[in-house]
This record gives structure tokens, C-alpha cells and sequence, in this order.
């Protein structure tokens, strides 16, 4: 059972430069999520999808985007790196959102 | 938007010791859960809590949903070096009438195990 796969585990980025974090999960399950962590600063909503075609904002989406063609995967596309954008991103899912997340491993992104 | 208060930051105890955490919210969420994160790693689920005054134990673990619903603690007895990691508290958001299973999560408690 893989759970939440997330890739690339680590990745550097120059200011300007685009990149897409990639997240599956093989559970079936329909609500997905994205969350950066920031040291001392627990787990920020960056974007959430309830099902495949449907994506939507969380508290912090300025500078991503996301897409959902299928149940399975939910990538985040970084597009013009700024330092601000260095963290460490976890994707997370959940059936309808109850009995809490399965998280991935995370992505730890530095933008230098 | 809402928010959680946990505490404390961070804890530094001798093996054996017991260890209490909490969470208090300005409003009101039907479920409450406790994750921890292992360096390196995402946040695992320890435990959730599903209604006002549940208090619900894994091993050494206990958790307490609180009557007004705005808070929850988290206790480890006996603690061990493999406790260490940062623990998360977080409540099922219920703002709105669709149910988009948002999370919202306290800033963390740093757990550290003197052996």
C-alpha cells in the first residue's frame, strides 16, 4: 500500500524558475490537499480539491496552481520561484475530509 | 480565520517523565485529531476525537475532546526517546455548509527525550 507518493523528495530552485510537485495516492480518495510548513509556523492550506475537476483556494495560494484531472493525482505548479516559496510542501488526502489526512512525505524546496 | 493556539512551542523532559500538550480555539470544530511528524517525514495520525468530552487513549497516549469544543490535550506517559518529533493538534474546519474536510492545524510542540 503506497499511500501518498510525493516526488522529488528534495529540489533547488533559482528566483524566476517554474516546477510542478507531483502527488499521488492510491486509496480512492476523492478530497486532496496541499500544506507548506514553515518552521515554527505549523501546516498552511495552499490549495484543496473535493474531486476530480474541482480545486480550490486555501489560506495561502498566492504564487501556485494546481489541477485535478484525476482521482488519483493532484500536482502544484510553482511558476516563477521566489525565495518566500522555500518550505516544505505536504500533500495530504482524505476520504470526504473525516477520520483526518494520510500525508505524503513531503517535498523540501529551496529557492535560491 | 480561524486559528489554533498551541502550547507550549517546544518541551525538553527526561525519559519517563509524562508530557501534557493542549490546543484552544476561538471556535468550535467536531473533530478534533493529533498527529506526530518524525523528522524528515509527513505528520502521522495519533489519534482522533469525534465528540464533546471523548477521551480516547492509544498506548501510552491520551487524548480529550473538550466540553466546549474549542480545545484538546494530548498526554504521553512514560515517555520514551522515540517520542521525539513535533506534535500537531488540528480541528475539522465547519465553517459553511459543505463539508471540504479543511483541516486547520496549531503551530506544533517540539518534543525532545533526554534519555
Amino acid at each position: 500500500n503506497a499511500g501518498v507518493t510525493q516526488t522529488p523528495k528534495f529540489r533547488i530552485l533559482k528566483i524566476g524558475q517554474s516546477m510542478t510537485l507531483q502527488c499521488t495516492q492510491d486509496m480512492n480518495h476523492n478530497y486532496m490537499y496541499w500544506y507548506r510548513q514553515d518552521p515554527g509556523m505549523g501546516l498552511k492550506l495552499i490549495y484543496y480539491s473535493v474531486g476530480a475537476g474541482i480545486t480550490d483556494k486555501g489560506e495561502v495560494p498566492n504564487g501556485y496552481n494546481v489541477s485535478r484531472s484525476t482521482t488519483e493525482d493532484f500536482p502544484l505548479r510553482l511558476e516563477l520561484a521566489a525565495p518566500s516559496q522555500t518550505s516544505v510542501y505536504f500533500c495530504a488526502s482524505s476520504y470526504r475530509g473525516k477520520h483526518g489526512y494520510t500525508f505524503g512525505s513531503g517535498t523540501r524546496l529551496t529557492v535560491v | 480565520g480561524q486559528q489554533l493556539n498551541q502550547s507550549p512551542q517546544s518541551m525538553f523532559i527526561q525519559e519517563g517523565e509524562d508530557v501534557s500538550m493542549n490546543c484552544t480555539s476561538s471556535s468550535i470544530f467536531n473533530t478534533w485529531l493529533w498527529y506526530k511528524q518524525d523528522p524528515g517525514e509527513g505528520p502521522v495520525l495519533l489519534i482522533a476525537l469525534y465528540k464533546a468530552g471523548e477521551l480516547t487513549s492509544n498506548g501510552r497516549l491520551t487524548a480529550q475532546f473538550g466540553i466546549t469544543r474549542k480545545d484538546s490535550f494530548l498526554n504521553i506517559s512514560a515517555s520514551i526517546p522515540s517520542d521525539v518529533g513535533i506534535y500537531f493538534c488540528a480541528g475539522l474546519d465547519l465553517m459553511g455548509s459543505s463539508n471540504t474536510g479543511k483541516l486547520i492545524f496549531g503551530q506544533g510542540t517540539t518534543l525532545q527525550v533526554k534519555p
